[in-house]
């Protein structure tokens, strides 16, 4: 347990459909991340959310959409998803986003595929 | 551009050592991080190096050369429940973390 859940799992979802994944931290972390893992693939940081704030977009798609409406919580929401997008999403949180040994914690994912 | 290199992947034998290397090329550094992950799971923190040397935890010690760019982790007395992907991972200047693809580590009998 790592203090950072992550809901739901497994996601299987159609390219026309709209769905959130979800993200919870207990550990009175202040900043938040979503990372991309492909296989075989670095990690792709694709938000971070420090003090509830945007802090950096990596030139993701708009059919990804995030919301932080406290600093415990984090959403993904996507809507018209291309097969290509099919990963594992992992969500993250850190004390403090701009020191150099900030450990950043993990949740266990969601597995998607776009069918 | 940015990038860190380790191998794909490496096999070991139950007991012994292995050391798993990461090379790097970042804008700045903050410091360099190793982390655990098993199949299906989180990842999770080993090691954290910001200066040059080793430092040892236990079984797992890491090791860092600022002027070469380069790191390793270095895993002793293996175990089967060692067998995982371990990423390596730089924090730049603008303190974003640059990761590795990993290396998965498959330990034998």
């Amino acid at each position: 347990e790592t203090g950072v859940t992550q809901t739901p799992r497994h996601l299987v979802m159609g390219m026309t459909n709209k769905k959130s994944l979800k993200c919870e931290q207990h550990l009175g972390h202040n900043a938040m991340y979503w990372y991309k893992q492909s296989a075989k693939k670095p990690l792709e940081l694709m938000f971070v959310y420090n003090f509830k704030e945007q802090t950096e977009n990596n030139s993701v798609p708009s059919r990804f959409s995030p919301e932080c409406p406290n600093s415990s919580h984090l959403f993904l929401h996507l809507h018209t998803l291309q097969p290509e997008d099919s990963a594992l999403y992992l969500c993250a949180s850190s004390q403090d986003y701009e020191a150099g040994g900030d450990i950043q914690y993990f949740g266990a994912g969601t597995r998607l595929s776009v069918l | 551009g940015q990038n860190i290199d380790q191998p794909t992947e490496m096999t070991a034998t139950e007991g012994a050592i292995v050391q798993i290397n990461c090379t790097y090329q970042t804008s700045g550094f903050n410091g360099l991080f190793w982390y655990q992950q098993h199949a299906g799971e989180a990842p999770t923190f080993l090691s954290y190096n910001v200066l040059d040397g080793l430092e040892e935890k236990g079984r797992f010690s890491s090791f860092l050369s600022r002027s070469k760019g380069y790191s390793y982790l270095l895993l002793k007395e293996l175990q089967m429940k060692d067998s995982a992907s371990y990423l390596c991972a730089v924090k730049d200047s603008n303190y974003q973390l640059i990761w590795g693809a990993g290396t998965k580590l498959i330990i034998k009998p």
